[in-house]
């Protein structure tokens, strides 16, 4: 099945710089990539996602690239705010009747 | 329109006990799925069920029992709860598997087993 590895664990950036979290999936097949924030006490939401069709994917401060070459895939999150603070996962799916594969999450710390 | 919602937010078991936890929708999706997250190991599917009548084991089903109600309700079911189950549970709930489908998760349920 897929596995999904996503670097790094902990990430503490300073208000107004940029944080950049990696993922790296197994299997060539998945063609969907999601990214999902959990604040605390609450369950994971999704903020944005990209299909294999595409390389690069943008919503506000927020964007995604994916280098299916490589296998891996990218969150990029621009002027970091204190509510960005939280933990943000990755995932990947192989088309069909397939589920969700997490990476083990992200927990970014954006300090003032 | 309260999307997905669990109950109980919090338990304490102590071990041998059983207990259902509970996972009703009102979004109409298709599957549902239960997940349990702990740390420093993400999100680890459960069980899952793609449609009304249908479930199947996901990652680590070992311990757990789920039922599909009906459309709207997925319930969760530890038969003799081991302290290895203590964890945060989630469910959660898409329009249908296959479509590369946006989840939609509850707020959890938080789970210790003495």
């Amino acid at each position: 099945g897929e596995n999904v590895e996503q670097h790094p664990s902990t990430l503490s950036v300073q208000e107004g710089d940029s944080a950049v979290i990696k993922c790296t999936y197994s299997d060539s097949a998945s063609n969907y990539f999601p990214w999902y924030k959990q604040e605390l006490g609450k369950g994971p939401q999704l903020i944005i996602d990209i299909r294999s069709n595409v390389g690069e994917k943008k919503d506000q401060r927020i964007a995604v690239t994916l280098n299916k070459t490589a296998k891996h895939f990218s969150l990029h999150i621009t002027e970091t705010q204190p509510e960005d603070s939280a933990v943000y996962f990755c995932a990947a799916s192989i088309p069909g009747y397939s589920t969700l594969t997490f990476g083990k999450g992200t927990m970014l710390l954006v300090s003032p | 329109n309260a999307g997905v919602t669990q109950t109980p937010k919090f338990q304490v078991l102590k071990t041998g006990q059983s207990m259902t936890l509970q996972c009703a929708q009102d979004m109409n999706h298709n599957s549902m799925y239960w997940y349990r997250q702990d740390p420093g190991m993400g999100l680890r599917l459960i069980y899952y069920s793609a449609s009304e009548g249908t479930t199947d084991k996901g990652e680590v089903p070992n311990g757990y029992n789920v039922s599909r109600l009906n459309k709207r309700e997925f319930s969760l079911r530890l038969e003799s709860a081991a302290p290895s189950q203590t964890s945060v549970y989630f469910c959660a709930t898409g329009q249908g598997l296959g479509t590369n489908e946006k989840l939609f998760f509850g707020s959890g349920t938080q789970l210790s087993v003495l």
